[in-house]
């Protein structure tokens, strides 16, 4: 079974709209990060917003904010306002384990998202 | 500034050959890791290392093998190339806690032929 899940291979979105991207994940480890990472077309990998399994709270960072609904094991990126410069793909990645000992990132096949003027 | 690099940033070989591909970070980090990104499979995780002379194997290590003799280099081996080794490879380092980001290096595309 994947244990990270993005369902929506392609997306296409007006300017100004805001986004979300679906992100689902499966562990049964108590303690795990999400987190989401942007891949323009230039191929850097450019971290976007953290969860920890822990956090009471929805992460944000500016325009991004990270919906996280832990009961259904879903961690959706929202992007607020698209701009033209988010047309990227975009990935959805979780680590499992807590401190020093946790392993890498698993990752999602990705989203790619197209600003449309 | 810190940052992470990754040479060459193409390379060309032959089946059967063997490649060295080089990981150089100045963060500092004990963390470090290997991908490999192909078209439908996102980035999995090949190898990844803790510290010094700490090696572990991720989901694709088969062909593959790193060593650390230092905290700022990471190089990955692929002891005889295949072409189902053709991918574009990335480096990334973080810092111990699991909270904090990994930072990924600009990535090698490697060719088999």
């Amino acid at each position: 079974a994947q244990k990270i899940t993005q369902t929506q291979p392609g997306m296409f979105v007006q300017e100004k709209e805001a986004v979300t991207l679906d992100c689902t994940y499966d562990t049964s480890d108590p303690s795990y990060g999400l987190f989401w990472y942007k891949q323009p077309s230039s191929g850097e990998m450019i971290f976007l917003i953290y969860q920890g399994s822990y956090d009471q709270q929805n992460a944000t960072e500016g325009r991004y904010s990270l919906n996280f609904q832990k009961a259904r094991k879903s961690a959706n990126l929202v992007i607020s306002a698209s701009q033209l410069g988010d047309s990227a793909m975009y990935f959805c990645a979780m680590r499992e384990g807590s401190g020093g000992g946790a392993d890498g990132l698993t990752f999602g096949k990705g989203t790619h998202l197209i600003i449309q003027p | 500034d810190a940052e992470i690099t990754q040479s060459p940033r193409h390379k060309i070989t032959e089946t059967g050959r063997q490649v060295t591909l080089a990981c150089h970070q100045t963060w500092n980090h004990n963390n470090m890791f290997w991908y490999r990104q192909d078209l439908g499979h996102g980035l999995r995780l090949i190898h990844y290392s803790y510290g010094v002379h700490d090696t572990n194997k991720g989901e694709v290590s088969d062909g593959y093998s790193v060593s650390r003799s230092n905290t700022e280099d990471l190089p990955l081996t692929l002891e005889s190339a295949a072409s189902s080794q053709t991918s574009v490879y990335f480096c990334a380092s973080s810092e111990e806690q699991s909270y904090n980001e990994q930072f990924f290096g600009p990535g090698t595309r490697l060719t088999v032929l």
